[in-house]
């Protein structure tokens, strides 16, 4: 079975510190898909990326990048000089291939409280 | 675009009662599915669907019943309602493989 672990319960830094979240995660298939996904106190859950299991090239939008180790089974996720909006909680999440692709399993959650 | 629409988004049940909650979508999606969040766990599967008429457990489904009559559809139910069911109950959907899920808003449910 699939597992995500998020360390890290609560990260709270001030407004313009760089954060790095942390995902580990367990599997054994050799196809998979991994996600972030934040919830701000409105509750809604917003995508914030996909990446599969064959493209281990790091990602960058914005502020917001991914490291994908699949060495280390890792999927960190950080923040460039942090602002209050990016306070809110966010998952790390893994699916499997095929017909099991939506199924997602999530981690625990990490809940960024940014200070201005 | 309304995408995916819960209803109702607040609830507060006795043990005991019944309810159900309503998931709709109007993108056309073939795949939905019922997550359940509660502090410290994530979210977690309830029910899915690959398609109209079709149903499967996912990772906690006991005290749970779906249905999927029509596509746009999908219904979460509890017969008698816990304590143990207090939670917030996600909606999503998507069109087909590889395609990121649509989350509901959101319905937040106490069972007292």
């Amino acid at each position: 079975a699939q597992k995500v672990t998020q360390a890290q319960t609560e990260i709270s830094v001030v407004e313009k510190e760089d954060v790095t979240l942390d995902c580990v995660y367990e599997t054994r298939d050799t196809t998979y898909y991994l996600f972030w996904y934040k919830q701000p106190p409105s509750g809604e859950l917003v995508f914030l990326i996909r990446r599969n299991s064959f493209d281990e090239q790091n990602e960058i939008s914005g502020r917001y990048s991914w490291n994908f180790q699949k060495s280390t089974s890792s999927f960190n996720f950080t923040i460039t000089a942090s602002q209050v909006v990016d306070s809110a909680v966010y998952f790390c999440a893994h699916a499997s291939g095929g017909t099991s692709y939506g199924k997602l399993t999530f981690g625990q959650g990490t809940i960024l409280t940014v200070h201005p | 675009n309304a995408g995916v629409t819960q209803t109702p988004k607040f609830r507060v049940l006795k043990t005991g009662q019944s309810m159900t909650l309503l998931c709709a979508q109007d993108m056309n999606h073939e795949y939905m599915y019922w997550y359940r969040q509660d502090p410290g766990m994530g979210l977690r599967l309830i029910h899915y669907s690959v398609g109209e008429g079709t149903t499967a457990k996912g990772e906690v489904p006991d005290g749970y019943n779906v249905s999927r009559l029509k596509k746009q559809n999908f219904l979460l139910g509890l017969e008698s309602a816990a304590p143990s069911q207090t939670s917030v109950y996600f909606c999503a959907s998507r069109l087909d493989n590889y395609e990121k899920l649509f989350f509901g808003s959101g319905t937040q449910l106490s069972v007292l």
